[in-house]
């Protein structure tokens, strides 16, 4: 069974810039997380999907952040402008259903450098 | 909102050593799991404790749920170096507002 999927892997940009990260669920997973992990940290919940809807979005600073999951599938986060504090790495994840007992199955992450 | 601290934030053994990490919620918690992630690498799941008191073993690991569901432990016997990574746990909440809040994990490093 293939796992989640992340791409890019790597990505620098410049300040100002904007910035998209794409993530492919496991197939069958109704929900899809987007957690960003600082250096030294827990990941910490963006934004949380159920099949289409985004069910918990209160972490996502909607001023530069924006999420999308169309057909309930993959999912894209993007940033626009990025700004230097925005240098983390983004992970993804996803479950059968959205209950905490579910398991979380990570992606590798986007590792996100702002110059 | 809900908290989850553990402590301690950084551990350095010796191999062969143990090694245990704490987690504390401010919350009573629905279900607890415990995470790796290796240097480099993605939070891996280990474990999920959800009874009151429960105590689960996977070879060298011994995970514990609190009597009152507000704390846990991982306890490693006789660390070895492929037990290198960081120990997050997840604190489970139920009923209304499904989600897990993460710890900010016990970084371990290994001397051989």
């Amino acid at each position: 069974e293939a796992g989640v999927v992340q791409s890019p892997r790597y990505k620098i940009i410049e300040k100002k810039q904007p910035v998209a990260f794409w993530c492919n669920p496991i197939s069958g997973h109704n929900t899809l997380y987007w957690y960003l992990q600082n250096l030294g940290q827990g990941p910490e919940l963006l934004i949380r999907y159920e099949n289409e809807e985004a069910v918990d979005d209160s972490q996502l600073p909607k001023d530069r952040f924006s999420a999308e999951r169309l057909k309930g599938v993959d999912s894209t986060l993007k940033i626009q402008p990025a700004e230097l504090g925005d240098s983390a790495v983004y992970l993804c994840a996803s479950s059968p259903t959205g209950i905490s007992t579910d398991t979380q199955y990570f992606g590798p992450g986007t590792r996100l450098t702002v110059l | 909102g809900q908290q989850v601290m553990q402590i301690p934030q950084y551990q350095h053994v010796q191999e062969g050593e143990d090694f245990t990490t704490y987690c504390n919620s401010s919350t009573t918690l629905s279900n607890i799991q415990w995470y790796k992630q290796r240097p480099g690498g993605h939070p891996v799941f280990l474990i999920q404790l959800v009874k009151s008191g429960e105590v689960k073993k996977q070879k060298r690991l011994t995970f514990q749920f609190g009597e009152a569901k507000k704390n846990s432990s991982l306890h490693i016997t006789a660390t070895q170096t492929t037990d290198v990574g960081t120990y997050f746990c997840a604190g489970g909440t139920q009923g209304g507002s499904e989600k897990l809040v993460f710890g900010k994990g016990t970084k371990l490093t290994v001397n051989p």
